[in-house]
């Protein structure tokens, strides 16, 4: 069964610093990777897709790579800001022979940027 | 715009009663999904439709039950069988086919009183 995992829980950083988010999943056989942003008490945001044959996604700070092999995936966001404080999630796109599109989720990382 | 659009954002059940969230997306997605995300914990799969008329259980479909009628619409039943319903409920969709991207409504708070 597909385990999907993200540590820290919780990041601190003060405004300016790079941030550097992990996600880890036990089964390589994924067709994509998705990392999301949730505000509180919102839905989720999409912020880059990357499919399995990718190695990395770029959009505007943010920076995404892949690693299929060995189950990892980095979300990079450079000069951080008061405005990325939000939870971070990721998500891949489960591989079964019945069906596409359904993810599995890691439980997030909360992260606050102080001014 | 376009979008998903889930009401209402807050919901409140009393025991023993069912209560549907709505779902609606203006996308012309072919697939829907029904998650469940309680504190702490990454959201669950609830139950997916790929198309009209046929839906398949997810992970966590005990107490919850749903209905594909038309392609825009996926609402989603919360049954008095649902023992622990108190949760943030979040619908998304994808275009068909595997590796696409998903998008997510604004959620429904529901709240057993």
């Amino acid at each position: 069964k597909q385990e999907v995992t993200q540590i820290p829980a919780a990041l601190s950083v003060p405004e300016g610093e790079n941030l550097v988010l992990n996600c880890s999943f036990t089964d390589s056989a994924i067709y994509n990777l998705q990392w999301f942003r949730q505000d509180p008490g919102k839905g989720l945001t999409s912020l880059l897709l990357i499919q399995s044959s990718q190695r990395e996604q770029t959009s505007g700070r943010l920076n995404a790579s892949l690693d299929k092999s060995s189950g990892r995936s980095t979300l990079y966001i450079a000069a951080s800001q008061p405005g990325d404080s939000a939870t971070y999630l990721c998500a891949v796109g489960r591989m079964t022979t019945d069906s596409w599109g359904k993810l599995q989720f890691g439980a997030g990382t909360q992260v606050v940027v102080t001014p | 715009d376009g979008g998903i659009t889930q009401s209402p954002k807050y919901l409140f059940r009393k025991e023993g009663q069912n209560v549907t969230l709505s779902c609606e997306q203006n996308l012309n997605h072919d697939a829907m999904y029904w998650y469940r995300q309680d504190p702490g914990q990454g959201l669950r799969l609830i139950y997916y439709s790929q198309i009209v008329n046929d839906f398949q259980k997810g992970d966590i479909a005990e107490g919850y039950s749903v209905s594909r009628e038309k392609k825009e619409s996926f609402p989603l039943t919360v049954t008095s069988a649902q023992k622990n319903p108190t949760a943030f409920y979040l619908c998304a969709s994808t275009p068909r086919g595997p590796g696409t991207e998903a998008f997510f409504g604004q959620g429904t708070r529901l709240t057993v009183v």
